[in-house]
């Protein structure tokens, strides 16, 4: 298995609250995404990142922005959540950008 | 916008049964890969189908990719219940998945 951890695994907190959800990989791959799963709504891509402090915009990146200053780190970070931003967050990572990705566990983000 | 269609959306059966679930495109893709989402975990990588027409058996799993590139199915012989996942589509070159397929195998 890839060595991807997501933390923390859940989470609640309430609207207006800031929210940083961490992705740490051991595989040294360059490219790492940050999705978000609901249902009826499949998988959405929210922010990638293809190096160290390069990132870029995904279909759903409104209320979200990312950071990333190591290879292994990228964090996913919610400036004020809203109870629309409740969801499961799924880090991803892949060696080329149309490569095949590998997920970590997801984090279950519950905003009251 | 999410060009790929899964159909059936849901898909309820016996065990040993045999189904074939589908992801389909107006689009050409270079290449298209097959994830298997198991309840409460991420997605995992099933296989990468890159030639038109192409057919790749994995187990009791068999992908085919279209002649044309734009659509791709999955067939699974005698289901079993460690089939049961969310089974989801991603053309190799975008960001997007298709919607995805619930299967659940009955014992």
């Amino acid at each position: 298995d890839a060595g991807i951890t997501q933390s923390p695994r859940h989470k609640v907190t309430e609207t207006g609250t800031p929210v940083t959800l961490r992705c740490h990989q051991t595989e040294n791959h360059r490219y790492m995404y940050w999705y978000r799963q609901d249902p009826g709504h499949g998988l959405r891509l929210i922010h990638y990142s293809y190096g160290v402090k390069d990132t870029d915009k995904g279909e759903v990146s409104d209320g979200y922005s990312v950071s990333r200053s190591k290879t292994e780190d990228f964090l996913l970070t919610l400036e004020s959540a809203t109870s629309s931003q409740t969801s499961v967050y799924f880090c991803a990572i892949s060696v080329e950008r149309e490569g095949e990705q590998y997920f970590g566990p997801g984090t279950r983000l519950t905003v009251t | 916008t999410q060009l790929l269609e899964q159909s059936p959306q849901f898909l309820s059966i016996q065990e040993g049964e045999n189904l074939t679930v589908y992801c389909n495109s107006s689009s050409v893709f270079s290449s298209l890969q097959w994830y298997r989402q198991e309840p409460g975990e991420g997605p995992v990588l099933l296989v990468t189908v890159v030639t038109g027409g192409e057919v790749k058996k994995l187990k009791r799993l068999t992908f085919q990719f279209g002649d044309a590139r734009k659509d791709s199915s999955l067939h699974i012989t005698a289901a079993q219940p460690g089939d049961t996942g969310l089974y989801l589509c991603r053309p190799g070159n975008q960001f997007y998945f298709g919607t995805g397929t619930s299967l659940t195998v009955i014992p």
